[in-house]
């Protein structure tokens, strides 16, 4: 089994942009989608990006997805960074019989 | 509107056994594969199970293997989750999620979560 390594924190002002990585232990990052959740306190995770770089319908264009084969990562970006962004961030892949989460990353915006 | 709805939590002593249950509506149901996802306190997220739409494969994380069991009802509408030989560390908001019709990788609607604790 793999693991996906995310940043414990990050912070950044309104207005700004603000990137999250995921790196995969083992494997080729590209092999196998990435999805990214969104958790505020006390809700359950929805989705903000599947499949690398999708974005689900009602979900803003400020945020966006990508992947990095020679880092072997994957990347949510938020621009526009607004106070309602603020929340826990997780990466999400597989492999044929897993799922494997990243450990989370809490966003801070102030 | 798709709904999930997780019940049959509750606080549980070390060694027992639960049988969690979530209510799906608004999609059909009979189509779509399913995850049970946990949180424990103050912690990430665990994923725990998944099963095909026809029920015809299963599939674990190490940490439940040979003492969780998923299952699926149809007729019913409704997702199980039968958890024996508790243990503290089972100890959290357990989640089901629907997948989307893109591949059972991608969790596309989650329920509330229901919260079982383990304790003596």
């Amino acid at each position: 089994n793999f693991m996906l390594t995310q940043p414990h924190s990050v912070s950044e002002s309104p207005g700004k942009t603000v990137t999250i990585s995921c790196t995969r232990s083992s494997g080729s990052i590209a092999s196998n989608y990435v999805q990214w959740y969104q958790q505020r306190p006390g809700s359950s995770p929805t989705t903000v990006i599947y499949e690398d770089n999708q974005r689900p319908s009602g979900v803003p264009d400020r945020f966006s997805g990508s992947i990095d084969s020679s880092s072997n990562s994957a990347s949510l970006t938020i621009s526009g960074l607004k106070t309602e962004d603020e929340a826990d961030y997780y990466c999400q892949s597989y492999d044929s019989s897993n799922q494997v989460f990243g450990g989370g990353t809490k966003l801070t915006v102030l | 509107q798709v709904q999930l709805v997780e019940s049959g939590g509750g606080v549980v002593q070390p060694g027992g056994s639960l049988r969690l249950s979530c209510a799906a509506s608004g999609f059909t149901f009979s189509s779509y594969g399913m995850h049970w996802v946990r949180q424990a306190p103050g912690k990430g997220l665990e994923w725990v199970a998944f099963i095909r739409y026809d029920g015809s494969n299963k599939y674990y994380a190490d940490s439940v293997k040979g003492r969780f069991t998923i299952s699926r009802d149809n007729s019913k509408n409704t997702l199980y989750l039968q958890m024996n030989s508790l243990r503290a560390e089972d100890t959290a908001v357990y989640y089901c999620a629907k997948t989307h019709p893109s591949g059972y990788y991608y969790m596309d609607v989650w329920g509330k979560g229901t919260t079982v604790t383990v304790s003596s």
